[in-house]
C-alpha cells in the first residue's frame, strides 16, 4: 500500500463551478501526476508535480490548473467545470530507484459536471 | 510525442486457455508499464520492463526493444484474471508521466 487517497471519492457538480480534487500521499514521494481516464481514450496525463511548487503541463492540461504547496498533497483545480470534464481522476506517484519506477494509483474520484 | 498502440482491444477465452496481449510503441519511449484494472475497481501496476522479462506468479512481460513491442501473457487463465490491461510508456525514467495505450478487455469464462 503505497498510502494514496484522493478526495472526494465521488463528486456531482454544475457547469461553471469550481471544483478541487485533492490527492494525500504518506510517504513523501517526490513526483506526482493527475490523470483523467475517459472511454475512447483511455488515460491521459493533465498535469504532474516533481517538487513542492514544481508542476507541469501534460497532454490534456487545458482548463486545469494544479497547486502542490505540500510533499504530501497535490490539489487539481477546475476553474470553471465543463461537462466534457466528467471524468474518472487518478492521483498517481511515482515509486523506486531511478530506472526502475513503478507508478502507484490511488482509488480514482468520479466527477460528473451537470 | 510518444505513442503506444494495444492489441487486441477486446478479447473473450476460455478458462485455462494461453492469453497474449500485445502493445507497439514509438521511439522515444525507454521503459513498459504494464497494468490491471478490475471493473469499477483501481489500477494496479503490474510490471515495469525496460529490457527482457519479467514473471510473476502466472503473467509474463516481455520487452523487444529493437522491435518496440512488449506482449503480456497470461498461463492457465482464470476468470478472475478478467479485467481491463493497459500498457503505458515511459521515457527518461518516467518522472514525466505516462503514455497510455487504450487498453485490453479481457473476459475469461468459466
Amino acid at each position: 500500500d503505497a498510502g494514496i487517497t484522493q478526495s472526494p471519492r465521488h463528486k456531482v457538480t454544475e457547469t461553471g463551478t469550481p471544483v478541487t480534487l485533492r490527492c494525500h500521499q504518506t510517504e513523501n514521494h517526490r513526483y506526482m501526476y493527475w490523470y483523467r481516464q475517459d472511454p475512447g481514450h483511455g488515460l491521459r496525463l493533465i498535469h504532474y508535480s516533481y517538487g513542492v511548487k514544481d508542476t507541469d503541463k501534460g497532454e490534456v492540461s487545458d482548463g486545469y490548473s494544479v497547486s502542490r504547496s505540500k510533499t504530501e498533497d497535490f490539489l487539481l483545480t477546475l476553474e470553471s467545470a465543463t461537462s466534457s470534464q466528467t471524468s474518472v481522476y487518478f492521483c498517481a506517484i511515482n515509486i523506486g530507484t531511478s530506472g526502475q519506477e513503478t507508478q502507484y494509483f490511488g482509488p480514482g474520484t468520479r466527477l460528473l459536471v451537470l | 510525442k510518444n505513442e503506444v498502440e494495444q492489441s487486441p482491444q477486446n478479447l473473450t477465452a476460455q478458462e485455462g486457455e494461453f492469453i497474449t496481449i500485445n502493445c507497439s510503441y514509438s521511439v522515444g519511449i525507454s521503459a513498459l508499464h504494464w497494468l490491471q484494472q478490475h471493473p469499477g475497481g483501481g489500477i494496479v501496476s503490474l510490471f515495469m520492463l525496460s529490457s527482457g522479462k519479467k514473471k510473476h506468479g502466472r503473467l509474463i512481460a516481455t520487452i523487444n526493444i529493437q522491435e518496440k513491442h512488449s506482449s503480456l501473457h497470461i498461463t492457465a487463465s482464470h476468470p478472475r484474471d478478467s479485467a481491463v490491461y493497459i500498457c503505458a510508456g515511459t521515457s527518461g525514467g518516467g518522472a514525466d508521466g505516462l503514455t497510455f495505450g487504450k487498453g485490453t478487455h479481457l473476459i475469461i469464462q468459466p
